[in-house]
């Protein structure tokens, strides 16, 4: 059965200091892997699509990369305004326009 | 950001009475999705379109039916709302569909069925 797995389930950070979030996922034929962040009572909000194994992407604080197997997103750094939920979807080949989301990591980070 | 909004943003009905959530967009995307996210659960795809009057079943559709007779409106209609129902319902739009699927989220309508 085609799974996204996040973990942790939550973290928090103190301000600068860096760390990594992860998504596992098990599906056949990867064929886009879409991190997004989400403030409390809004919609997510796209960051990266990573497409085949070895591809790195960043924004600001963020950098996105990609394995067989799972992505990272690590944050640099972090600031008080990245606290929030941090969401991983995958799109495989047999899934025709829909995505399977992870459940998320909530991130706080204290300043 | 993406323009999508919802509408009611916050509702409020009681058991068995029938709902309709709006979303609208002014980006001219083809593809239109709705979701429901609750704890535990994650965002769950409830129905989308591909296209105007073109409709598709996600996840979750049952108890639920859309509508999209113009571009850029995308009606979700409870017919019969349940406590089950209870959540938050997002709506999301897309140019392409594939692995290029970058989805844009509306704000959400919080729906709570007494």
């Amino acid at each position: 059965e085609d799974q996204v797995t996040q973990s942790p389930e939550a973290l928090r950070l103190q301000e600068g200091e860096s760390s990594s979030l992860n998504c596992s996922y098990t599906v056949s034929g990867l064929r886009g892997l879409f991190w997004y962040r989400q403030d409390p009572g809004k919609g997510p909000e796209f960051l990266f699509t990573l497409y085949s194994a070895g591809e790195e992407k960043e924004k600001e604080r963020l950098k996105a990369t990609l394995t067989k197997k799972e992505s990272f997103l690590h944050i640099t750094a972090p600031k008080p305004e990245d606290s929030a939920t941090y969401l991983c979807a995958v799109y495989n080949a047999g899934n025709n326009r829909k995505l399977i989301w992870g459940l998320g990591t909530s991130l706080a980070v204290n300043p | 950001d993406a323009g999508i909004t919802q509408s009611p943003r916050h509702k409020v009905t009681e058991t068995g009475t029938p709902v309709t959530l709006r979303c609208h967009q002014t980006e001219n995307h083809r593809y239109m999705y709705w979701y429901r996210q609750d704890p535990g659960h994650g965002l769950r795809l409830i129905h989308y379109s591909y296209g105007v009057k073109d409709t598709d079943k996600g996840e979750v559709s049952d108890g639920y039916s859309v509508s999209r007779s113009k571009t850029e409106d995308f009606l979700l209609t409870l017919e019969s709302a349940t406590s089950s129902q209870t959540s938050v319902y997002f709506c999301a739009i897309s140019e392409k569909s594939g692995s290029k699927n970058e989805q844009f989220f509306g704000p959400g309508t919080r729906l709570t069925v007494l």
